[in-house]
Formats: C-alpha cells, structure tokens, sequence
C-alpha cells in the first residue's frame, strides 16, 4: 500500500516560470490538502480539497496560486510566474475522509526558484 | 500571529534521560493537539495525539501533556534515544471545520550517545 507520492521530489524554475506539483493520495483517499513550509518555519496550511471541490482555500496566496483534485489523477499546486519567495518545501497529506488530524503526508516537493 | 508557538528552536538531551519539549497555543477553539516527528528531507509523520478533554496520553516511549487552563502542551521522550533526534512539530486542530493543522516552528532534538 503505497504512502502519499510527490513529485518532483525537487523542482528549480527561473523566475517568471511555471512550477506544477502533484501529489498522489493514498489509495481510498479522496481528501487532499496542502501544506508550505518556508525556511525556518513550520508548516502553514494552504488548501484542503476534495475530488473535484476546493473545499478551504484561505490559505492559498491571492494571486499565482491555484489547486486542482480531478475526478482521476493527481491533485495538482500551480505557481505561475515564480518568485524568490516561493522557494520553499511543499508538502501534501491525505486522508480518507474530513479529518485532516488523521492525515498522511507525503515526502515533499522542494523547489527552488533562481 | 503565532497561533501555536514552540519557543526553544533546539534542545540537546544525553541518551537515556528524559527530552521535553514544549508548546503553547493562543487559540481556545483548538480541540484537538498532535505532535508530529519529521527528519530532514522527509515528510512529517504522526507520532502522538491528545484530545482536549484529556490531560495525558501515553504510547511507549512517548507522552504528552495538556493544561489547557495554561493553554500548553509538552511531549516527553523516556528514555532518549540517538534514533529520536529530529525536528519535532507541535499542531494544533479545531475538529469539525475543514481540519486544517495550524504547526509551530518546531523544535529540533538531538540525542546525544
């Protein structure tokens, strides 16, 4: 039984490109959310999905970010037009239901922006 | 602002003594406490949890402590193990929203043989 999948495991983007990161639930896992956690800190709640619904997105930057969990696929963070400022490591968890207190992690994407 | 706060970046302990770690909170809606151990480059991974109607919980090696009139929660490590150093995050959940973890900084254990 495979844990939550992340990949790239790393990701570099120049500013001003695209970072795409996905995350892999747990099978039987329909409950995604994503977390960020910027050097020196914790980590800090960004979305909480469902398949197919954004179900809390306040912690979700206002622009260049958006989150997508399809009916089939990977739950997918995109970051357009990249800054120094989103380096950082992106981690998503995984729970079978809305209870994010039993949720699974993943490994994480580091991704680095030059 | 600092919703769950872990005021010690660092703490070094001799193996085979006791490791306390400490955490403190602001929000009273949070209703459910969990420690989480997490080693460079990996994901963090559950170790501990306690709900707010209780005062202890206890698994192993591992307990954890809540006083919620002084809104802080500790985890104890007995006995210390080399095994044991990594960072240790403290998180904090109001069951019956979306169940969001709000994280402290962490605090990062190194046992020392």
């Amino acid at each position: 039984n495979a844990g939550v999948m992340q990949n790239p495991r790393h990701l570099v983007r120049r500013r001003g490109q695209e970072a795409r990161l996905r995350c892999s639930p747990m099978k039987g896992h329909s409950h995604v959310y994503w977390y960020r956690q910027l050097p020196e800190e914790g980590l800090k709640f960004m979305v909480y999905l469902q398949k197919e619904n954004i179900i809390d997105e306040s912690g979700m930057p206002k622009e260049r970010f958006s989150a997508e969990f399809p009916k089939e696929g990977p739950s997918i963070l995109r970051i357009q037009q990249v800054v120094r400022g989103d380096s950082a490591a992106y981690f998503c968890a995984s729970s079978p239901d809305r209870r994010g207190s039993e949720a699974f992690f993943g490994q994480g994407t580091r991704l680095t922006v030059v | 602002d600092q919703q769950v706060k872990q005021n010690s970046p660092s703490l070094s302990v001799q193996e085979g003594r006791i490791s306390i770690l400490n955490c403190d909170y602001t929000n009273s809606m949070f209703d459910y406490f969990l420690w989480y151990k997490k080693y460079p480059a990996e994901g963090p991974t559950f170790l501990i949890s306690i709900s707010s109607i209780k005062d202890k919980n206890e698994d192993g090696r591992f307990t954890v402590f809540l006083n919620k009139s002084a809104k802080h929660l500790s985890l104890h490590i007995v006995p210390s193990q080399p095994g044991d150093s990594a960072v240790y995050f403290c998180a904090a959940v109001f069951q019956g929203g979306s169940e969001k973890l709000v994280f402290g900084k962490g605090t990062k254990l190194t046992v020392n043989p």
